[in-house]
């Protein structure tokens, strides 16, 4: 079993829909949780950061975690084409290693 | 200017060859990490170096070398390649004095082992 489990997806959404994305993990010494956007053929760049359970919000995006049932969610709302691309899930506890573990990612199509 | 770059974007070679990816960071960062992207995306860390000292080393068999001159640069060198080693590589630095491990990632390297 994975450390980080992420839905695979692929997720086809029309313009304008909200999107959910969702991971799971089951390390509880995990603290951090990110996520990081993956254009095909790029290397995944930092979206969202979040250490405390709750809600964050960046501009259409909001990232969720649920420290009690170890469980993180990333919205999209108002979605647009540029959205489409691979949205993997990360988490790193705090530890002195402090590397970060990723989900499998979920590939997502915006359709105009 | 790019902040993290690697070198070749593409490559392609034939099994039992010995290769080499080259990585630089411009960010002042002290810590730098190769990571490995299966065909499914998963990605997985296989090293990671701080101020030139090796800190974490996951299970890579003893082909895959990483070397760093500097703080700036982190190499891959990888012996007798194998089919199985066909994947992106992707380079990617962090400071470690923050409290997140924001990671920068490169461009990737696409390796093809025929």
């Amino acid at each position: 079993q994975k450390e980080v489990e992420q839905d695979p997806g692929p997720l086809s959404v029309p313009e304008g829909a909200i999107v959910s994305l969702n991971c799971t993990y089951s390390n509880s010494a995990f603290q951090y949780f990110m996520w990081y956007r993956q254009y095909s053929r790029k290397g995944p760049e930092l979206l969202m950061y979040t250490y405390s359970s709750g809600n964050k919000e960046d501009g259409r995006f909001t990232a969720q975690v649920d420290k009690s049932s170890k469980y993180i969610s990333l919205f999209i709302r108002d979605s647009q084409p540029s959205d489409s691309a691979t949205y993997l899930c990360a988490a790193v506890s705090s530890g002195s290693a402090r590397q970060l573990t990723f989900g499998s990612g979920t590939q997502l199509t915006v359709l105009p | 200017d790019t902040a993290v770059s690697q070198t070749p974007k593409y490559l392609v070679t034939q099994m039992g060859n010995d290769k080499s990816i080259k990585c630089e960071q411009n960010l002042g960062h002290d810590t730098m990490y190769w990571y490995k992207q299966d065909s499914k995306k998963f990605l997985k860390i296989m090293f990671s170096y701080n101020n030139k000292e090796l800190i974490i080393n996951e299970t890579v068999p003893n082909r895959f070398s990483p070397k760093s001159p500097d703080k700036a640069h982190l190499n891959l060198h990888i012996n007798s390649l194998e089919l199985g080693d066909s994947a992106v590589y992707f380079c990617a630095s962090s400071s470690r004095d923050r409290l997140n491990e924001k990671l920068f990632f490169g461009s990737g390297t696409q390796l093809s082992v025929l």
